[in-house]
């Protein structure tokens, strides 16, 4: 079965530094990937998408891999700030188009 | 715009009673999903509607029933409520997944089963 696997532990991370966060799945090859921020007791907020073919892709101070045959994506924010301490959570799609597969996420907390 | 929203914020059940979750969105999407939220797991999808008049199971569909009653509202009822139901639920609408389209979630419906 697929399978989404984020980090469980939380990241702790300097102000100013980079947060490194990753997602690797098996038995699966997603059309595309997303990121999204949660925070406590709010629903997830689209960050980005990545498609199979696209290596990075940036959107202000954050940046997104794909690497389809490590099978991993990595997301990436510069200068962190502790308004980005939060949640993130990765989701890839099903065939179906309709189905993400969700990972369990990864807190983030950025300390001053 | 209020993008996805659910009621109620915070429900407390017994075991067997029933319940209706209520989500409505206003941004003339065509599909609508209901998640489940479980310490330490991923989003589950419960049940979705690719679009007004059409619902599928998802994931984890036993225990739930849905309705979609036209484009923007989407509702998902307990029948008989178990304490494995104890979880957090999220509505989410989407554009049009084929496309690839962002999902929008509602705030969440924090639902207790004793």
């Amino acid at each position: 079965s697929q399978k989404i696997e984020q980090n469980s532990e939380a990241l702790n991370i300097q102000e100013g530094k980079t947060a490194t966060l990753t997602c690797n799945y098996t038995n699966y090859s997603p059309a595309y990937l997303q990121w999204y921020r949660q925070d406590p007791g709010r629903g997830p907020v689209f960050l980005l998408l990545i498609r199979e073919n696209e290596k990075e892709k940036r959107k202000e101070r954050l940046k997104v891999t794909f690497d389809t045959t490590l099978k991993q994506s990595l997301f990436h924010i510069t200068a962190s700030q502790p308004a980005d301490s939060a949640t993130y959570l990765c989701a890839l799609d099903m065939d179906s188009n309709y189905q993400l597969i969700w990972g369990a996420g990864t807190k983030l907390i950025i300390k001053p | 715009n209020a993008g996805v929203t659910q009621t109620p914020k915070f429900q407390v059940l017994k075991t067997g009673q029933s319940m209706t979750l209520q989500c409505a969105q206003d941004m003339n999407h065509n599909s609508m999903y209901w998640y489940r939220q479980d310490p330490g797991m991923g989003l589950r999808l419960i049940y979705y509607s690719a679009s007004e008049g059409t619902t599928d199971k998802g994931e984890v569909p036993n225990g739930y029933n849905v309705s979609r009653l036209n484009k923007r509202e989407f509702s998902l009822r307990l029948e008989s409520a178990a304490p494995s139901q104890t979880s957090v639920y999220f509505c989410a609408s989407s554009e049009d997944p084929t496309v690839n389209t962002e999902a929008f979630f509602g705030q969440g419906t924090r639902l207790t089963v004793v």
